[in-house]
């Protein structure tokens, strides 16, 4: 039962354009998503996050943008860079402390 | 990922064996969360302690799988007679209070079952 879908296994990316990596949630409960980060071999690293009450969050490069009504949620990079290139996993929650996750986008940014 | 540590990095047991796997949180954190990575899956939570107290382990299996977080020393999950399915990468993450907030991860132990 994945309630958290990301459903682009990978994504290839020149340096210096946008990426933009996409989730879709199944569960209308979910109030707080974030975004991780994971290189091979450590844990997830914590990027942004978002409540329900916003449908937009920027922090620098990034940008996290929520549709409700379509249960969607997007992350944009920009300008990506090779040091980018990392597994992105999403994540949802309606408990605050128990997180669903995606299965995770392989993001490559070509110098 | 600096703070929450785990340890050990790398285990391996035979089918039947004991796995410990220890995880001390971030300073100041007083939550702790187990999570599970299978091969080309996402992570799957498992269970949520604070000091002393087991908050929600519904991800839990219910048989072999346990886990405490006592008042003194790390938290500690625990798999009795392992089998060869719980090869998996386990993950801890920390988080000041239980609402809301990011949970930060450690590096994880991977575990292999021969």
């Amino acid at each position: 039962d994945q309630q958290v879908k990301q459903n682009s296994p990978s994504l290839s990316v020149q340096e210096g354009r946008i990426s933009i990596l996409n989730c879709d949630y199944t569960n209308s409960m979910f109030d707080y998503f974030l975004w991780y980060k994971k290189y091979p071999a450590e844990g997830p690293t914590f990027l942004i996050s978002i409540s329900s009450i916003k449908d937009k969050n920027e922090d620098g490069r990034f940008t996290v943008f929520l549709n409700k009504s379509a249960k969607h949620l997007s992350l944009h990079i920009v300008p990506s860079q090779p040091g980018d290139s990392a597994v992105y996993f999403c994540a949802a929650s309606f408990t605050g402390n128990q997180f669903y996750f995606g299965t995770g986008t392989s993001l490559t940014v070509i110098p | 990922n600096a703070g929450v540590m785990q340890n050990p990095r790398h285990l391996v047991r035979r089918r039947g064996q004991e796995a410990r796997l220890r995880c001390s949180p971030m300073k100041g954190h007083s939550h702790v969360y187990w999570y599970r990575q299978l091969p080309e899956e996402g992570l799957k939570f498992m269970v949520y302690l604070q000091k002393e107290n087991i908050i929600d382990e519904s991800g839990m299996p219910k048989e072999r799988f346990s886990a405490e977080f006592p008042k003194e020393g790390p938290s500690i999950l625990r798999i009795q007679q392992v089998v060869r399915g719980d090869s998996a990468a386990y993950f801890c993450a920390s988080s000041p209070s239980g609402d809301n907030q990011p949970q930060h991860f450690g590096d994880g132990t991977r575990l292999s079952i021969l």
